[in-house]
């Protein structure tokens, strides 16, 4: 069973871009979030979503940031016009639909922006 | 609301002599909580997790921690540190989000631990 999958593993984008970062979860879940990790800190929580639905988004920025998971396909963080502040790594995590399980974590997207 | 607390940002250790790695939550709930380890540009991986079962909870790697409810601490420990146990790691307290039933994880702002050869 693959673990959770994110790509790309590294992304470099000039002031202004956009930047996409996909999530694959584990086979078998539903259950997809999204943290970011700044430079020497934890991760904090953006984004909560089930199929088809957003769920929780109380840690996403107001402007300019915006996930998706589709019923088909991988999980979309998209970040619109990108700063130099949005550099930082982004990390995927998965889990069943069940209360009190685990999250499982993908390796992370470092995004850097120029 | 919920918290957690790492009280030492580094630890530096002696390879072969024990770890303690300081953490105190605060949860309007029952919490659950984890340790999470991160090497260096790598993921996260789950060391171990108390769900409200036994308080010492027993992981990968020779790892253990006890939950105290009673000085709202989770402190893990290892009775003997090695060289490959150098990383990072996250105190971890989650917030049921009842209505779907999952989990809104909090972490702490980590601890970096050194193993001196």
């Amino acid at each position: 069973n693959a673990g959770v999958m994110q790509n790309p593993r590294h992304l470099v984008r000039r002031r202004g871009q956009e930047a996409r970062l996909r999530c694959s979860p584990m086979k078998g879940h539903s259950h997809v979030y999204w943290y970011r990790q700044l430079p020497e800190e934890g991760l904090k929580f953006m984004v909560y979503l089930q199929k088809e639905n957003i769920i929780d988004e109380s840690g996403m920025p107001k402007e300019r940031f915006s996930a998706e998971f589709p019923k088909e396909g991988p999980s979309i963080l998209r970040i619109q016009q990108v700063v130099r502040g949005d550099s930082a790594a982004y990390f995927c995590a998965s889990s069943p639909p069940s209360i009190r399980v685990v999250q499982y974590f993908g390796p992370g997207t470092r995004l850097t922006v120029l | 609301a919920q918290s957690v607390t790492q009280l030492d940002s580094h630890v530096s250790v002696s390879e072969g002599t024990p770890v303690l790695l300081r953490c105190n939550y605060s949860s309007s709930y029952s919490p659950s909580l984890f340790w999470y380890v991160q090497h260096p540009n790598k993921g996260l991986q789950l060391l171990l997790k108390y769900t409200s079962a036994a308080t010492l909870v027993k992981g990968i790697n020779g790892f253990e921690a006890e939950f105290k409810k009673s000085e709202t601490s989770f402190h893990l420990t290892k009775p003997s540190a090695h060289m490959s146990d150098a990383a990072e790691y996250f105190c971890v307290v989650s917030l049921t989000i009842s209505n779907f039933g999952n989990e809104k994880l909090t972490f702490g702002t980590g601890t970096r631990l050194t193993i001196i050869p």
